[in-house]
Order: C-alpha cells, then sequence, then structure tokens
C-alpha cells in the first residue's frame, strides 16, 4: 500500500511571507499531483509533474518532483490570502491505476 | 456550467434509512470516483469504475453499493446509514490512458460534494 504524508498538516502565515509545503513517500510514483481545495468545494488540480527532479512553475506556486519519484514539494512565494485552502497531493503507480491522497496541508494567509 | 455535478449537496438523516447520492458529469470522461472526506483523514476511495460495465471496491467500501447507469452517471447508496458515515462526498472524473486527449495520469475533475450528517 502507498502512502503519502504532508507535511505540516497546518500553516498559519501573513501575507507576503514564503513557505513550502511537502509529501513524501517511501514509494515510487510514476505521477504526483498536487490539488488545491477550498472550503465548500471539490479539490482542483494544479499541476502534475511525472519526471524525476522536474519542476513546475504556476504563477507564484513552483512544484518540485523528487529525483527518486518518492517526494515532491510545493512552495509559495509572497502568499496571497486567496491561497487559503488544503493543498493535497495525489500520487499515481500507473495510468491503470488509482490515485492515492495525502492527508493534506491547511493553508491560511491571513492580511 | 459545472462539469461535475453532484445532487443533494446537503443531507440530514437518520440511522438506518437508505440514501442515494448521485454524481452526472458533461465532461466525457470514462472513468468515475467516490469518495469521502473527513477531518484528518483526508480523501478516502469508495468505489470507481473505469467504465460502464466496470466496478471496483476502494478500501472503504462497506456498508456503500454503487451503480453506474450510463457514462455519464454514477450513483453511491448507503442500504442503511449509520453516524459514523457522516462525511462529505466527492464525485471525480478522469481520462483513461487510453484517450488521445489527457496525460493518462488519472487527473481528476471533482464535484463540489455532499454533506451528509446521519444522526
Amino acid at each position: 500500500t502507498q502512502l503519502l504524508e504532508q507535511s505540516p498538516q497546518f500553516l498559519s502565515i501573513q501575507e507576503g511571507e514564503n513557505l513550502t509545503v511537502y509529501c513524501n513517500s517511501s514509494s515510487v510514483f510514476s505521477s504526483l499531483q498536487w490539488y488545491r481545495q477550498e472550503p465548500g468545494e471539490g479539490p482542483v488540480l494544479l499541476v502534475t509533474v511525472v519526471t524525476g527532479g522536474e519542476v513546475k512553475k504556476l504563477k507564484r506556486l513552483t512544484f518540485q518532483f523528487g529525483d527518486a519519484r518518492k517526494d515532491s514539494s510545493l512552495h509559495i512565494t509572497a502568499a496571497q490570502p486567496g491561497d487559503t485552502g488544503l493543498y493535497l497531493c495525489a500520487g499515481g503507480v500507473s495510468g491503470y491505476s488509482t490515485l492515492t491522497f495525502g492527508k493534506g496541508t491547511m493553508l491560511l494567509v491571513s492580511p | 456550467d459545472a462539469d461535475v455535478t453532484q445532487t443533494p449537496r446537503n443531507r440530514i438523516t437518520k440511522t438506518g434509512k437508505r440514501i442515494m447520492l448521485e454524481c452526472s458529469q458533461t465532461k466525457g470522461h470514462d472513468r468515475m470516483y467516490w469518495y469521502r472526506q473527513d477531518p484528518g483523514l483526508g480523501l478516502r476511495l469508495i468505489y470507481y469504475s473505469f467504465d460502464v460495465k466496470d466496478i471496483n471496491k476502494g478500501e472503504i467500501s462497506d456498508g456503500y453499493s454503487v451503480s453506474r447507469q450510463a457514462q455519464a452517471k454514477f450513483s453511491l447508496s448507503l442500504e442503511s446509514a449509520i453516524p459514523n458515515q457522516t462525511a462529505l462526498y466527492f464525485c471525480a472524473t478522469s481520462t483513461g490512458p487510453t484517450r488521445t486527449s489527457g496525460s493518462g495520469y488519472n487527473e481528476q475533475f471533482f464535484g463540489p460534494g455532499t454533506r451528509l450528517t446521519v444522526l
């Protein structure tokens, strides 16, 4: 059974600060996805990384897939209140399998 | 217009009642999923379907059943609801690796969720 551990579980910061959240596993994944979930809504896909060492940027968000494809990180530069939400990582072993979700990091950005 | 819709959005029911949650999608995806979300436990897969004739149990299927009525419709039933089934329920869709569109990595598109309370 593949498990994904996310840390920290909760993060409360001020607007303008930088932050990094982590997604770690002892298993190898063929892909790693990040989702953001806002209160009262379903998760929304932010990015998919598939190559070891891959880095993808989405405006102020930078996603990295570990070289061994067992871990990933999400870095947010100059966080804004609109970044508030639950960040979930999810890993897939193959295109024929289901996804394994981490429990999430709840981010609160205060003005 | 929402691509994945769920009805109802909120439901309060009593122990022992039969409940059906419905999911419809206009994305044309073959794969559909039901998850439940509980504080501190994350998203857990209940059932999934890779096409109309395919139904598979997820990690927490006990007490639940599903029906895939068409490519676009996937419903979840609680045969006899109990209080520990109180949770947020999400339906999701994805393409499969044989599709020409999409990366084949099961990127999932979620509905808005149903908040179910069992008293």
